[in-house]
């Protein structure tokens, strides 16, 4: 129950196109999805996060979807640039968790040029 | 402002020898948290300290300990490491453990054990 399913493993995106990275979860307690980007020899970094009381959060060219009744959430990127080329992780925590992180596996990105 | 940092950056053990990861954070984070990365594997958390002298067990405790003896620092032991722990190693910290405070990472630890 405190599992978070994470795909594609990995995904190729020409530049200019839409990117898109789905997650699942099982815990109803979970009240924070956030999004974190990972770049080769660094630690991740938070991009994005939603709360379950919206279905939608913008920020630039990235875009939260969230669906509380089907328990999943995505990250969509717009306008896909080499430079998004990484690894993201889904994430979700909340009182089920003590509020700790529970991670997805992670989706490894390429933008082609 | 330098953030999170990790040293070292690189390590390679034997199996049975023992060393300890050092974390060290200048934002005044009350929280901290050491994970481990494994391929396909997202991230684990291994301890975590809720403030300066406190520690409390992830996910994956076994075979690790830490400690919190100041606030800024936060060090995680192998007392005899295991090829099963050949891992990166990434410290974290948070200003609470609230969901919607942001965890800030350091750039890692990759330790290989023979």
């Amino acid at each position: 129950q405190q599992q978070v399913k994470q795909s594609p493993q990995s995904l190729i995106v020409q530049k200019g196109g839409i990117s898109i990275i789905n997650c699942a979860y099982e815990n109803t307690a979970f009240d924070y999805f956030p999004w974190y980007q990972q770049f080769p020899g660094k630690g991740p970094a938070l991009l994005i996060a939603i709360r379950p009381d919206v279905s939608e959060k913008k920020e630039g060219r990235f875009t939260i979807s969230f669906n509380k009744s089907a328990k999943q959430f995505s990250l969509h990127i717009m306008d896909s640039q080499p430079g998004d080329s990484a690894t993201y992780f889904c994430a979700a925590s909340g009182p089920g968790s003590n509020y700790q992180l529970i991670w997805g596996a992670g989706t490894k990105l390429i933008i082609k040029p | 402002n330098a953030g999170v940092t990790q040293t070292p950056k690189f390590r390679v053990l034997k199996t049975g020898q023992s060393m300890t990861l050092l974390c060290a954070q200048d934002m005044n984070h009350e929280y901290m948290y050491w994970y481990r990365q494994d391929p396909g594997m997202g991230l684990r958390l291994i301890h975590y300290s809720v403030g300066e002298g406190t520690t409390a067990k992830g996910e994956v405790p076994d075979g690790y300990n830490v400690s919190r003896l100041k606030k800024q620092n936060f060090l995680l032991g192998l007392e005899s490491a295991a090829p099963s722990q050949t891992s990166v190693y990434f410290c974290a910290s948070g200003r609470s453990g609230q969901s919607n405070q942001p965890q800030h990472f350091g750039d890692g630890t990759r330790l290989s054990i023979l």
